[in-house]
């Protein structure tokens, strides 16, 4: 079985500061890791996902991850952040069967 | 193209009530998830649907909560009775099978429930 542990529960950070969020994850066969969004009072959106290939990820509104086997790690990261993205982001992993585990989220808090 | 759609957006109910929730998938997509978010947590699933079969429901608390997606479209969650512990949001997602694109799921805006 998998399981996803997001290392940080809020992290405030000043407009245009680049931000990390930490996610590890385990899982005793290939996995593949997704990071979503969450906006105040809206349903879950992708911000991208590692299925194969190049360990470096890129997604939307300029995110961008690392998956490191080894680690057993998926860290999210923005070089420069804006006050809309103020939210809750969640990691996630899923293994056969498409099934995903969810983290317990990272609140993000930008500030002017 | 239409997102998931849920319906009530919000419902408070007492506790022993029965409440039951409505999710439409986005169009041509085979699988159907049902997620419980307590606030704090990360989205948990209930259960997973396959057309109209289920694949996976061993989260599901039977005694209380049962769903179904007749036709294999639309989908109902029902939870009978309610229990405090039930509050939270519901959140339906949907996503396309049979190749890598099954691991993207699609979440609806989600039901927030709250018991009383």
């Amino acid at each position: 079985a998998q399981s996803v542990t997001q290392l940080d529960s809020q992290v405030p950070v000043f407009e245009e500061a680049p931000v990390e969020l930490r996610c590890n994850y385990s899982s005793s066969v290939s996995v593949y890791l997704f990071w979503y969004v969450q906006y105040p009072n809206q349903g879950l959106q992708l911000l991208l996902k590692y299925l194969s290939g190049s360990t470096l990820v890129k997604g939307i509104n300029g995110f961008e991850a690392e998956f490191n086997k080894s680690q057993t790690s998926f860290h999210l990261r923005k070089p420069s952040v804006h006050i809309s993205d103020t939210a809750e982001y969640f990691c996630a992993v899923s293994d056969v069967g498409y099934k995903l585990s969810f983290g317990a989220g990272t609140t993000v808090t930008v500030r002017a | 193209e239409a997102g998931v759609a849920q319906s009530p957006r919000y419902k408070i109910i007492e506790k022993r009530q029965s409440v039951a929730f409505w999710c439409n998938p986005i169009s041509g997509h085979a699988t159907l998830y049902w997620y419980q978010q307590i606030l704090g947590q990360g989205p948990k699933l209930l259960i997973q649907f396959q057309n109209n079969g289920v694949v996976d429901d061993s989260q599901l608390p039977k005694d209380r909560f049962s769903a179904e997606r007749l036709k294999g479209v639309d989908s109902t969650l029902k939870i009978q009775p309610a229990k405090l512990e039930d509050s939270a949001v519901y959140l339906c997602a949907s996503s396309p099978s049979g190749d890598s694109q099954s691991y993207e799921q699609y979440f609806g805006p989600g039901t927030r429930l709250t018991v009383t």
